[in-house]
C-alpha cells in the first residue's frame, strides 16, 4: 500500500503560531496532494507537488517533498482560528486513485 | 467558482434497500470518481470513472456498488442491497487530468 500516514495526528496551537504535520508514504508516486475537512463537511483541496518538485508555495501554506525519505510536510503559517480542521496527504500514483492518510487534526486557540 | 455538487446531504435507509447517490461534477472535468469515509476513519476510494466506463475500482466496490452518467452532467452511485457497514460518508469527486480533485461536500449514507 502506498497510503499516507500523517504525523502528528493532534495538533493544537494558539493563534500566529507556525502549524507543521508530515507524512510519510511507502512507494513511488506521481504525486502527493494535501487536503483539508472542516468538521463533518467535504475535503477542500489545498495543493499538489510533483514528484519533481521539492518545495511549493501557496499564500500561508509550504508544502515540502523528499521522495529520497518518502516524506512530505505541510506548513501552515501564522495560523488564524479559521485554521481548524483536518489535513489530510493523498498520493498519486498516476493511475487517477489517491491514498489518504488518517489526517492530523489541527486546533487553532484564539 | 465551479464546485462538484451532491445530493441528497442525507439519507437514511433500511438494510437492505437500495440507494442512489448522485453528483453533478465540475462541467469541464474528464474524470469521475466516489470515496468513502466511514466515521472516524480514512477517506477509501472506491472507483473512478473515464470516458464513460470503470477505469479503477478498490476491492470496496463489489457486486452491490455500480456507477453511471446517465446524461451529460450527473455521475451516480448505486449500492444495491444497502448493509450496516455501508454507513459512512459519500464523496464525489471530478478531475479534468491528474491534478488535485475536487469534491463535493458529501453525502451522509445511515442504514438501519
Amino acid at each position: 500500500s502506498q497510503q499516507g500516514e500523517e504525523d502528528p495526528q493532534a495538533l493544537s496551537i494558539q493563534e500566529g503560531e507556525n502549524a507543521t504535520m508530515n507524512c510519510s508514504y511507502k512507494t513511488s508516486i506521481n504525486n502527493l496532494q494535501w487536503y483539508r475537512q472542516n468538521s463533518g463537511r467535504g475535503l477542500v483541496h489545498l495543493i499538489l507537488i510533483r514528484s519533481n518538485e521539492r518545495e511549493k508555495h501557496s499564500g500561508r501554506l509550504r508544502v515540502t517533498l523528499d521522495t529520497s525519505k518518502k516524506s512530505s510536510s505541510l506548513l501552515i503559517t501564522a495560523s488564524r482560528a479559521a485554521d481548524t480542521a483536518s489535513y489530510f496527504c493523498a498520493t498519486d500514483a498516476g493511475d487517477y486513485k489517491l491514498s489518504f492518510g488518517a489526517g492530523t487534526t489541527v486546533t487553532v486557540r484564539a | 467558482e465551479p464546485e462538484v455538487t451532491q445530493t441528497p446531504s442525507h439519507q437514511v435507509t433500511q438494510m437492505g434497500q437500495e440507494v442512489i447517490l448522485r453528483c453533478v461534477p465540475i462541467s469541464n472535468h474528464l474524470y469521475f470518481y466516489w470515496y468513502r469515509q466511514i466515521l472516524g476513519q480514512k477517506v477509501e476510494f472506491l472507483v473512478s470513472f473515464y470516458n464513460n466506463e470503470i477505469s479503477e475500482k478498490s476491492e470496496i466496490f463489489d457486486d452491490q456498488f455500480s456507477v453511471e452518467r446517465p446524461d451529460g452532467s450527473n455521475f451516480t452511485l448505486k449500492i444495491r442491497s444497502t448493509k450496516l457497514e455501508d454507513s459512512a460518508m459519500y464523496f464525489c469527486a471530478s478531475s479534468r487530468t491528474s491534478g488535485g480533485l475536487g469534491f463535493g461536500p458529501g453525502t451522509r449514507l445511515l442504514v438501519l
